[in-house]
């Protein structure tokens, strides 16, 4: 069973809008989440990453916000860009040893 | 810094062949992960080691599965014998713990 979901597989935003990429997670022992971005034919990359005792980690154009009692997490991208075309996968761990990863979210951002 | 080294890049074999993948992690990562991606269920843990010990091998599809890590800088992955069902995209990644994940840009695979 997914203890990470992202129930959003495609995402279509106009260049310069803030695009929203979302994640919900069933287990409450995750402490630590994190972004991955991945390009055709490439493996993912580390974007950001918040702790459990943050509600909010802001990077550049790139936000990660989490909801604990929601059990939900997002991803900000403002303003977004072509170059921000891209598969995302949120991630979680409880321990920082054993990740879950969602299905991923296909970002197109139309120029 | 290299990055995580995967090999080979695409993989084209008959069901019943044995199919070997192999990765190189940064230098200095004391862990090791190995994933499969499918559009089902997305990027799915097969294995991982700490320290070249495996540690949680629970993802490992079926005893077809096998993966070592002899030493810090190698690890294989293998599947005897294939099956068509193992077609997908196996990535290694590898990290300082704690840290994330640093991920090379896989095996795609193949399985006639």
């Amino acid at each position: 069973d997914q203890q990470v979901k992202q129930n959003s597989p495609s995402l279509s935003v106009q260049e310069g809008r803030i695009s929203i990429l979302n994640c919900d997670y069933t287990n409450s022992m995750f402490d630590y989440f994190l972004w991955y971005k991945k390009y055709p034919a490439e493996g993912p990359t580390f974007l950001i990453s918040i702790s459990s005792i943050k509600d909010k980690n802001e990077d550049g154009r790139f936000t990660v916000f989490l909801n604990k009692s929601a059990k939900h997490l997002s991803l900000h991208i403002v303003p977004s860009q072509p170059g921000d075309s891209a598969v995302y996968f949120c991630a979680a761990t409880p321990t920082g040893n054993q990740f879950y990863f969602g299905t991923g979210t296909s970002l197109t951002v139309i120029p | 810094d290299a990055g995580v080294i995967q090999s080979p890049r695409h993989e084209v074999t008959e069901m019943g062949q044995e199919v070997t993948l192999r990765c190189k992690p940064i230098s200095g990562h004391n862990s090791l992960f190995w994933y499969r991606q499918t559009m089902m269920r997305g990027l799915e843990l097969l294995i991982y080691f700490n320290n070249n010990v495996p540690i949680d091998d629970s993802g490992m599809p079926e005893d077809r599965f096998s993966a070592k890590m002899p030493n810090a800088s190698f690890s294989t992955l293998k599947i005897q014998p294939s099956e068509p069902r193992d077609s997908a995209v196996y990535f290694c990644a590898s990290s300082p713990l704690p840290g994330p994940q640093h991920f090379g840009d896989g095996t795609r695979l193949s399985i006639l």
